[in-house]
């Protein structure tokens, strides 16, 4: 069965310091994978997704994720964190076709991210 | 136009009324979803509509209840609900090529409290 983890539940960053959120997927094919970002009672932002080609895939606000099948593993960074990017971070994998149409998302659990001044 | 937007924002309801959500796109997708979000949790995965036709029902309690008027509107109807459906509901919509993925496209949320 699919499925995502993200080890880390809460991350504290120094506002200016580098971040890097784990995320692990579990799916027999190559899989499609995203980055979510939620700020407190909103929706989710996509950040970045990935589908194939360059593991090394750019988003917004100056993220970028790096997908390793090796290691199963589609981390989110970001080189100089700004307070604004505290939230919570879901990274999901898409599960293939559902029902004959629209592929499911699975998400994982969640990293929610601090940021000091 | 890149927005799905939700109405209300927040709703109080008490276990007997009914009320509705309502989730709009104007973005031509043709998949719509309505995901329940509990405090700290991921979103859960409620309804799929592909092309208007309800493709995935996730063993949904039938107090909820679904609706696809267009390729455009999705409502989630809700009747006799118990305190702990209370949540962040999250309506979000994508492509769908009936064999793809695609990034979904999440709406603001509306914040339902049950009384």
């Amino acid at each position: 069965a699919q499925s995502v983890t993200q080890p880390d539940i809460h991350i504290t960053v120094s506002e200016g310091a580098s971040l890097e959120l784990r995320c692990n997927y579990s799916y027999g094919a190559t899989p499609y994978l995203f980055w979510y970002v939620q700020s407190p009672g909103q929706g989710l932002q996509l950040l970045l997704k990935y589908f194939s080609g360059d593991t090394l895939v750019q988003g917004i606000k100056g993220f970028e994720a790096e997908f390793k099948r090796s290691q199963s593993s589609f981390n989110l960074r970001k080189p100089s964190v700004h307070w604004s990017d505290a939230a919570e971070y879901f990274c999901a994998v898409g599960a293939g076709n559902y029902g004959g149409s629209q592929g499911n998302l699975i998400f994982g659990k969640g990293t929610k991210l601090s940021v000091k001044p | 136009d890149t927005e799905v937007t939700q109405t209300p924002k927040h709703l109080v309801m008490g276990m007997t009324n009914k009320k509705s959500l309502k989730c709009e796109q104007h973005m031509g997708h043709r998949a719509m979803y309505w995901y329940k979000q509990k405090a700290k949790k991921p979103p859960e995965l409620m309804f799929v509509y592909s092309y208007e036709k309800l493709s995935i029902n996730e063993s949904v309690p039938s107090r909820f209840s679904p609706e696809c008027p267009n390729s455009s509107l999705l409502n989630l109807h809700l009747h006799a609900l118990q305190p702990e459906d209370s949540a962040l509901y999250l309506c979000a919509s994508s492509q769908d090529s009936r064999g793809g993925i695609h990034e979904q496209f999440f709406g603001p949320g509306t914040r339902l409290t049950v009384l």
